[in-house]
């Protein structure tokens, strides 16, 4: 079975200041790996995704992913937070193909900037 | 163009209750997804429509979980009877492709059984 693991329930980041948002996965295969947020009242919305080729993806708002496959992990970065930032972040995993082609999501982070 | 709508956004009932809940796809959107987030912890996926049909409902916890799809528009959850352990955030989504991972969400319907 596929999972995500999203260590930190909340991270907190003065603006201005570099921000990291971890995950980790397990998934049989190569994995499809996103990142959505979600804004207070929203629902969720697709920032970005990693299919195959660079290991960096860049989304939207700024923001980029690492894929690392010997770490099994997908962190979300942005090289200068804003306030606007400030949501709850989700990191999904699914497999292309099998029962597992559905996405898996982590439990969220609570990503709170400060001015 | 309009995004995915879900109705209602937040409903109260009581245990032994039934209450349906109800997404509205982005036109033209095969793929309808229904996913559940239980207090606050990960979103977990109930099942996948393709048009009218069940593609897959591994995740539908139990038989007081019904999904229909009209017509390949319009979907419907309905939880007959609730329980306590049934509370927490519905979340539709829809998309063209299936593999992308790319899916539009709805707000949320929050379920609340007393």
């Amino acid at each position: 079975a596929q999972s995500v693991a999203q260590p930190e329930d909340q991270v907190n980041v003065a603006e201005g200041n570099p921000l990291t948002v971890k995950c980790t996965y397990s998934v049989s295969g190569n994995p499809y790996l996103f990142w959505y947020v979600q804004y207070p009242n929203r629902g969720l919305q697709f920032l970005l995704k990693y299919i195959t080729g660079d290991n960096l993806v860049k989304g939207s708002y700024g923001f980029e992913a690492e894929f690392n496959k010997s770490q099994t992990s997908f962190h979300l970065k942005k090289p200068s937070a804003l306030v606007s930032d400030s949501a709850l972040y989700f990191c999904a995993v699914s497999a292309p193909s099998g029962s597992a082609r559905q996405l898996t999501f982590g439990s969220g982070t609570q990503l709170t900037v400060l001015p | 163009e309009a995004g995915v709508t879900q109705f209602p956004s937040h409903s109260v009932i009581e245990k032994g209750q039934t209450v349906t809940l109800r997404c509205d796809p982005i036109s033209g959107h095969d793929n309808l997804y229904w996913y559940r987030r239980v207090m606050g912890k990960e979103i977990k996926f109930l099942l996948h429509f393709v048009k009218e049909s069940k593609q897959d409902e591994s995740g539908m916890p139990n038989n007081r979980f019904l999904a229909e799809r009209t017509g390949g528009t319009y979907s419907t959850l309905k939880v007959q009877p609730a329980e306590l352990e049934d509370s927490g955030v519905y979340f539709c989504a829809s998309s063209q492709g299936v593999n992308t991972g790319e899916l539009f969400f709805g707000e949320g319907s929050r379920l609340t059984v007393l």
